[in-house]
């Protein structure tokens, strides 16, 4: 079975910092996708990265950057440059690519990011 | 605007008065899921479906149903709510195909539907 661990319930940081949201995840299949999703408190949710299980290099879109360690079978989100607008909760989820779940959305727990000025 | 929308976005019912969450998009996308968010529990899948009239078991189905009978209508049913379907449900869609670099297969989510079953 899939499995997405998000270990910070919560996380604050300061305006202007970097912060690292953990993702780690297990599965046995070889190809398999990453996201991580931004829910404000508004409710939405917003697609922010995607990193696929072969990708050679680190995914990256503006302040986001997907920290993808395949060995150890993480996928830390790291926003750069922390701005008020970031506070929301975050998850992560992953997509098996083969196999009896091809194409199942599993998703984590949520992290919800705090920050202050 | 390329969208998923949900209907209704706010509900409050009662104990077993059936009740159906519909969902649209226009984006051609042939898979659609359901979702329903609790604290503490992240995103769990209810039902999922590939394709018109292929529709399948997510995670969590007991006491609901789905039906696709068009390609752009996925909607949910409650045929008798119970307190325990108080949730914040969302529906989601992509294209069934994906692969680098111009379809990850991200999914495209509605604005959600808050559900309080009294």
């Amino acid at each position: 079975a899939q499995k997405i661990t998000q270990t910070q319930p919560g996380m604050f940081v300061q305006e202007k910092e970097a912060v690292t949201l953990d993702c780690t995840y297990d599965t046995s299949d070889p190809s398999y996708g990453l996201f991580w999703y931004k829910q404000p408190s508004s409710g939405e949710m917003i697609f922010l990265i995607y990193q696929g299980s072969y990708d050679q290099q680190n995914a990256t879109e503006g302040r986001y950057s997907l920290n993808f360690q395949k060995a150890r079978k993480s996928a830390n989100l790291v926003i750069s440059a922390s701005q008020l607008g970031d506070s929301a909760m975050y998850f992560c989820a992953m997509r098996a690519d083969r196999g009896s779940t091809l194409g199942r959305l599993y998703f984590g727990r949520g992290t919800q990011l705090t920050v202050w000025p | 605007e390329a969208q998923v929308t949900q209907n209704p976005r706010y509900l409050i019912t009662v104990t077993g008065k059936k009740l159906t969450v519909t969902c649209s998009q226009n984006m051609n996308h042939e898979y659609m899921s359901w979702y329903r968010q609790d604290p503490g529990l992240g995103l769990r899948q209810i039902y999922y479906s590939m394709n018109v009239e292929v529709t399948d078991k997510g995670d969590v189905p007991e006491g609901y149903k789905v039906s696709r009978k068009e390609k752009r209508n996925f909607p949910l049913i409650l045929e008798s709510p119970s307190p325990n379907q108080t949730s914040l449900y969302f529906c989601a869609s992509r294209f069934r195909r994906f692969g680098q670099p111009t379809n990850t297969g991200e999914l495209f989510f509605g604005e959600g539907s808050r559900l309080t079953v009294l």
